[in-house]
Protein backbone atom coordinates (compact mmCIF):
# COMPACT_ATOMS: atom_id res chain seq x y z
CA UNK A 1 0.00 0.00 0.00
CA UNK A 2 1.90 3.09 -1.22
CA UNK A 3 -0.21 5.51 0.65
CA UNK A 4 0.03 9.48 -0.43
CA UNK A 5 2.84 9.29 -3.23
CA UNK A 6 3.97 13.06 -3.90
CA UNK A 7 6.46 13.52 -7.47
CA UNK A 8 8.91 15.23 -7.51
CA UNK A 9 10.87 15.27 -4.64
CA UNK A 10 13.10 17.99 -5.54
CA UNK A 11 13.09 20.49 -7.82
CA UNK A 12 14.26 24.13 -8.35
CA UNK A 13 12.39 26.67 -10.66
CA UNK A 14 13.50 29.87 -12.31
CA UNK A 15 11.46 33.18 -11.00
CA UNK A 16 7.99 32.94 -13.55
CA UNK A 17 8.42 29.37 -14.51
CA UNK A 18 5.28 27.14 -13.93
CA UNK A 19 5.17 23.67 -12.84
CA UNK A 20 2.70 20.97 -11.31
CA UNK A 21 3.27 19.27 -7.95
CA UNK A 22 1.90 15.60 -8.25
CA UNK A 23 -0.29 14.13 -5.79
CA UNK A 24 -2.15 10.51 -5.76
CA UNK A 25 -3.22 8.27 -3.56
CA UNK A 26 -4.52 4.95 -3.51
CA UNK A 27 -6.27 4.17 -0.48
CA UNK A 28 -9.83 5.86 -2.10
CA UNK A 29 -9.50 8.93 0.53
CA UNK A 30 -12.07 11.81 -1.01
CA UNK A 31 -10.28 14.45 1.07
CA UNK A 32 -7.01 15.75 0.01
CA UNK A 33 -5.32 18.86 0.97
CA UNK A 34 -2.10 20.97 0.11
CA UNK A 35 0.05 22.38 2.47
CA UNK A 36 3.39 24.33 2.59
CA UNK A 37 5.69 24.93 5.16
CA UNK A 38 8.46 27.19 5.13
CA UNK A 39 11.50 26.60 7.16
CA UNK A 40 10.89 26.74 11.34
CA UNK A 41 7.36 27.32 10.67
CA UNK A 42 3.85 24.77 10.93
CA UNK A 43 2.03 24.01 8.01
CA UNK A 44 -0.47 26.20 6.17
CA UNK A 45 -3.44 25.07 3.92
CA UNK A 46 -3.43 26.37 0.62
CA UNK A 47 -5.84 23.92 -1.21
CA UNK A 48 -8.23 21.32 -0.47
CA UNK A 49 -10.88 18.81 -1.99
CA UNK A 50 -14.08 17.25 -0.50
CA UNK A 51 -14.42 15.33 -3.16
CA UNK A 52 -13.47 14.58 -7.29
CA UNK A 53 -14.46 17.94 -8.94
CA UNK A 54 -14.83 19.90 -5.77
CA UNK A 55 -12.24 22.13 -4.38
CA UNK A 56 -11.69 24.89 -2.17
CA UNK A 57 -9.63 27.65 -0.79
CA UNK A 58 -7.64 27.46 2.34
CA UNK A 59 -5.27 29.43 3.96
CA UNK A 60 -2.65 30.84 1.69
CA UNK A 61 -4.04 30.23 -1.67
CA UNK A 62 -2.70 33.08 -4.01
CA UNK A 63 -0.38 31.83 -6.77
CA UNK A 64 -1.51 27.93 -6.72
CA UNK A 65 -4.62 26.53 -8.51
CA UNK A 66 -5.82 22.60 -8.15
CA UNK A 67 -7.89 20.54 -9.78
CA UNK A 68 -9.88 17.62 -8.53
CA UNK A 69 -10.73 15.05 -11.92
CA UNK A 70 -10.70 11.81 -10.15
CA UNK A 71 -10.29 10.44 -6.68
CA UNK A 72 -6.77 10.17 -6.82
CA UNK A 73 -4.95 12.73 -7.82
CA UNK A 74 -5.13 16.14 -6.77
CA UNK A 75 -2.24 18.24 -8.56
CA UNK A 76 -1.11 21.67 -7.04
CA UNK A 77 -0.09 24.08 -10.13
CA UNK A 78 2.62 27.10 -9.99
CA UNK A 79 1.85 29.34 -13.12
CA UNK A 80 4.14 32.08 -12.39
CA UNK A 81 6.79 31.01 -9.53
CA UNK A 82 8.09 33.74 -7.48
CA UNK A 83 10.69 33.31 -4.94
CA UNK A 84 8.52 33.73 -1.61
CA UNK A 85 6.56 30.23 -3.16
CA UNK A 86 10.15 28.42 -1.98
CA UNK A 87 8.88 26.19 0.25
CA UNK A 88 8.09 22.18 1.27
CA UNK A 89 4.80 21.27 0.16
CA UNK A 90 3.04 18.48 1.59
CA UNK A 91 -0.16 16.60 0.51
CA UNK A 92 -2.37 14.55 2.89
CA UNK A 93 -5.86 12.33 2.30
CA UNK A 94 -8.00 11.02 4.67
CA UNK A 95 -11.53 9.16 4.23
CA UNK A 96 -14.61 10.44 5.66
CA UNK A 97 -15.44 10.48 8.95
CA UNK A 98 -17.41 7.29 10.29
CA UNK A 99 -20.95 7.20 10.92
CA UNK A 100 -20.48 8.35 14.79
CA UNK A 101 -18.63 11.23 13.63
CA UNK A 102 -15.63 10.94 14.64
CA UNK A 103 -13.42 12.12 12.03
CA UNK A 104 -10.00 10.56 10.35
CA UNK A 105 -6.48 11.64 10.91
CA UNK A 106 -4.91 13.08 7.75
CA UNK A 107 -2.47 10.89 5.96
CA UNK A 108 0.87 12.85 4.33
CA UNK A 109 3.04 12.44 1.73
CA UNK A 110 6.90 12.73 1.80
CA UNK A 111 6.74 16.22 0.43
CA UNK A 112 8.02 18.21 -2.33
CA UNK A 113 11.23 20.59 -1.58
CA UNK A 114 10.88 23.48 -3.82
CA UNK A 115 13.34 26.64 -4.41
CA UNK A 116 12.94 29.00 -6.71
CA UNK A 117 15.65 31.57 -7.86
CA UNK B 1 -10.39 25.58 14.38
CA UNK B 2 -9.29 26.18 17.79
CA UNK B 3 -6.29 27.96 18.61
CA UNK B 4 -3.74 25.92 20.69
CA UNK B 5 -0.12 26.76 22.58
CA UNK B 6 2.63 24.37 22.91
CA UNK B 7 6.05 25.23 24.71
CA UNK B 8 8.25 25.37 22.12
CA UNK B 9 10.77 22.96 23.06
CA UNK B 10 11.02 20.46 26.04
CA UNK B 11 13.57 17.58 26.54
CA UNK B 12 13.30 13.90 27.95
CA UNK B 13 15.46 11.25 28.74
CA UNK B 14 15.35 7.98 27.02
CA UNK B 15 13.59 5.50 28.78
CA UNK B 16 11.41 8.19 30.34
CA UNK B 17 8.29 9.20 29.94
CA UNK B 18 7.90 12.05 27.60
CA UNK B 19 4.44 14.64 28.97
CA UNK B 20 3.84 17.23 26.03
CA UNK B 21 1.19 19.88 27.17
CA UNK B 22 -1.50 21.48 25.17
CA UNK B 23 -3.81 24.36 25.91
CA UNK B 24 -6.75 25.12 23.57
CA UNK B 25 -8.99 27.15 25.58
CA UNK B 26 -11.35 28.23 22.46
CA UNK B 27 -11.90 24.52 21.56
CA UNK B 28 -15.42 24.12 20.38
CA UNK B 29 -17.34 21.50 21.90
CA UNK B 30 -17.33 19.06 18.75
CA UNK B 31 -13.78 19.47 18.03
CA UNK B 32 -11.55 17.40 18.33
CA UNK B 33 -7.90 16.96 19.52
CA UNK B 34 -5.32 15.84 17.10
CA UNK B 35 -1.46 15.12 17.80
CA UNK B 36 1.09 14.57 15.02
CA UNK B 37 4.81 14.59 15.20
CA UNK B 38 6.63 15.57 11.91
CA UNK B 39 10.76 13.95 11.72
CA UNK B 40 13.19 15.90 10.21
CA UNK B 41 11.36 17.31 7.31
CA UNK B 42 9.45 14.34 6.73
CA UNK B 43 5.25 14.54 6.08
CA UNK B 44 3.40 15.15 9.75
CA UNK B 45 2.79 11.49 11.46
CA UNK B 46 -0.83 11.14 12.83
CA UNK B 47 0.04 9.84 16.84
CA UNK B 48 -3.46 10.08 18.24
CA UNK B 49 -6.95 11.76 18.04
CA UNK B 50 -9.46 12.47 21.22
CA UNK B 51 -12.63 14.50 21.91
CA UNK B 52 -13.65 13.93 25.45
CA UNK B 53 -12.36 10.83 26.74
CA UNK B 54 -8.57 10.16 27.40
CA UNK B 55 -7.26 7.84 24.75
CA UNK B 56 -4.31 5.03 24.29
CA UNK B 57 -3.16 3.34 21.37
CA UNK B 58 0.23 1.65 20.28
CA UNK B 59 2.16 4.88 20.06
CA UNK B 60 0.96 6.98 23.13
CA UNK B 61 -1.43 7.57 25.12
CA UNK B 62 -3.81 11.25 24.97
CA UNK B 63 -5.69 13.05 28.10
CA UNK B 64 -7.42 15.81 27.95
CA UNK B 65 -9.16 17.86 30.80
CA UNK B 66 -12.52 17.91 31.62
CA UNK B 67 -13.37 21.24 30.66
CA UNK B 68 -11.30 20.19 27.64
CA UNK B 69 -9.58 23.30 27.64
CA UNK B 70 -5.85 21.49 27.53
CA UNK B 71 -4.24 17.95 26.74
CA UNK B 72 -1.62 16.25 27.66
CA UNK B 73 0.75 14.03 25.73
CA UNK B 74 2.17 10.86 26.84
CA UNK B 75 4.70 8.90 25.23
CA UNK B 76 5.21 6.45 27.59
CA UNK B 77 9.14 5.32 27.11
CA UNK B 78 10.47 8.04 24.78
CA UNK B 79 13.54 7.14 22.67
CA UNK B 80 16.05 8.57 20.42
CA UNK B 81 13.79 8.02 17.69
CA UNK B 82 10.90 10.19 19.27
CA UNK B 83 13.19 13.24 18.97
CA UNK B 84 10.25 15.40 16.78
CA UNK B 85 8.56 18.06 16.39
CA UNK B 86 5.30 17.89 17.92
CA UNK B 87 1.99 19.72 16.90
CA UNK B 88 -1.14 19.64 19.23
CA UNK B 89 -4.19 20.84 17.19
CA UNK B 90 -7.86 21.36 17.74
CA UNK B 91 -10.26 20.88 14.82
CA UNK B 92 -11.90 18.66 12.73
CA UNK B 93 -15.89 18.99 13.29
CA UNK B 94 -17.62 16.50 12.28
CA UNK B 95 -19.58 16.65 9.03
CA UNK B 96 -16.80 19.24 7.72
CA UNK B 97 -13.62 18.92 5.64
CA UNK B 98 -11.61 18.93 8.82
CA UNK B 99 -9.59 21.53 7.97
CA UNK B 100 -6.12 21.27 10.61
CA UNK B 101 -3.77 24.39 11.43
CA UNK B 102 -0.66 23.51 12.72
CA UNK B 103 1.30 26.28 15.15
CA UNK B 104 4.97 25.84 15.40
CA UNK B 105 4.67 22.69 17.60
CA UNK B 106 6.74 21.92 20.65
CA UNK B 107 10.58 20.63 19.49
CA UNK B 108 11.43 17.48 21.61
CA UNK B 109 14.87 16.32 22.44
CA UNK B 110 14.96 12.82 23.72
CA UNK B 111 18.46 12.40 25.42
CA UNK B 112 20.52 9.38 26.62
Amino acid sequence: NAGVTQTPKFRILKIGQSMTLQCAQDMNHNYMYWYRQDPGMGLKLIYYSVGAGITDKGEVPNGYNVSRSTTEDFPLRLELAAPSQTSVYFCASRPPGTGDGRNQPQHFGDGTRLSIL
Amino acid sequence: DAKTTQPPSMDCAEGRAANLPCNHSTISGNEYVYWYRQIHSQGPQYIIHGLKNNETNEMASLIITEDRKSSTLILPHATLRDTAVYYCIGGGRGGTASKLTFGTGTRLQVTL
